[in-house]
């Protein structure tokens, strides 16, 4: 199993920014992905997830307005878009696979996002 | 929301030392509750699920105990590679909140 995120991004405060999780090694539909951001030096903060067969997504009410996940099964690939961006979303972003009971097993190695003008 | 609220932030113990890390809900969360142990530089690894399951190759001196709105995490005789921070999360509804932390290290 492996989860292999895009690279470190740089943007400016007001844009937007759309990070990947490209999967392999298990059946991507019978998992879930959630992402989670971390400040560094600071804890994890849940952002979302999605069910990757239906497609459905929940989201943290403090990012709701402002994060789209999303899937591709024909590439069994997670994305995050989180728009409006703020110096306050410079973190460091994981994504993980897992299920509703077991927790999420394996992670991505993260994604630096740095939000600066 | 579930708050989730970790103690101690952070502790010292000795190699061979019993550690005990606590996480309350702010509600009932029957057994959905999850572990997790960073090292620095790292993403996160799981622990623990349901509670108290531990995840295959995680070695047997971690444990997790509690239902409800308390829960302990456990590790029977502290080793050097513990040293880490510990969060728990909430997997009863979402948002799947995580507690803030608990930093583990060795005096």
């Amino acid at each position: 199993v492996h989860l292999v995120q895009s690279g470190t991004e740089v943007r400016r405060p007001g844009a937007s920014v759309n990070i990947s999780c490209r999967t392999s090694g298990y059946t991507f539909t019978k998992f879930a992905v959630q992402w989670v951001r971390q400040v560094p030096g600071q804890g994890l903060e849940w952002i979302g997830w999605i069910h990757a067969a239906a497609g459905h997504t929940k989201y943290s009410r403090d990012l709701e307005d402002r994060v789209i996940i999303d899937r591709d099964t024909s590439t069994t690939t997670a994305y995050m878009e989180l728009s409006s961006l703020r110096s306050e979303d410079t973190a460091i972003y994981y994504c993980a696979r897992g299920t509703a009971r077991e927790g999420f097993d394996y992670w991505g190695q993260g994604t630096l996002l740095t939000v600066s003008s | 929301d579930i708050q989730m609220t970790q103690s101690p932030s952070s502790l010292a113990a000795s190699v061979g030392d019993r550690v005990t890390v606590t996480c309350r809900a702010s509600r009932d969360i029957e057994d959905y509750l999850v572990w997790y142990q960073q090292k620095p530089g790292k993403a996160p690894k799981l622990l623990i699920y349901d509670a108290s399951t531990l995840q295959s190759g995680v070695p047997s001196r971690f444990s997790g105990s509690g239902s409800g709105t308390d829960f302990t995490l456990t590790i029977s005789s502290l080793q050097p590679e513990d040293v880490a921070t510990y969060y728990c999360q909430n997997f009863d509804s979402a948002p799947l909140t995580f507690g803030g932390g608990t930093k583990v290290e060795v005096k």
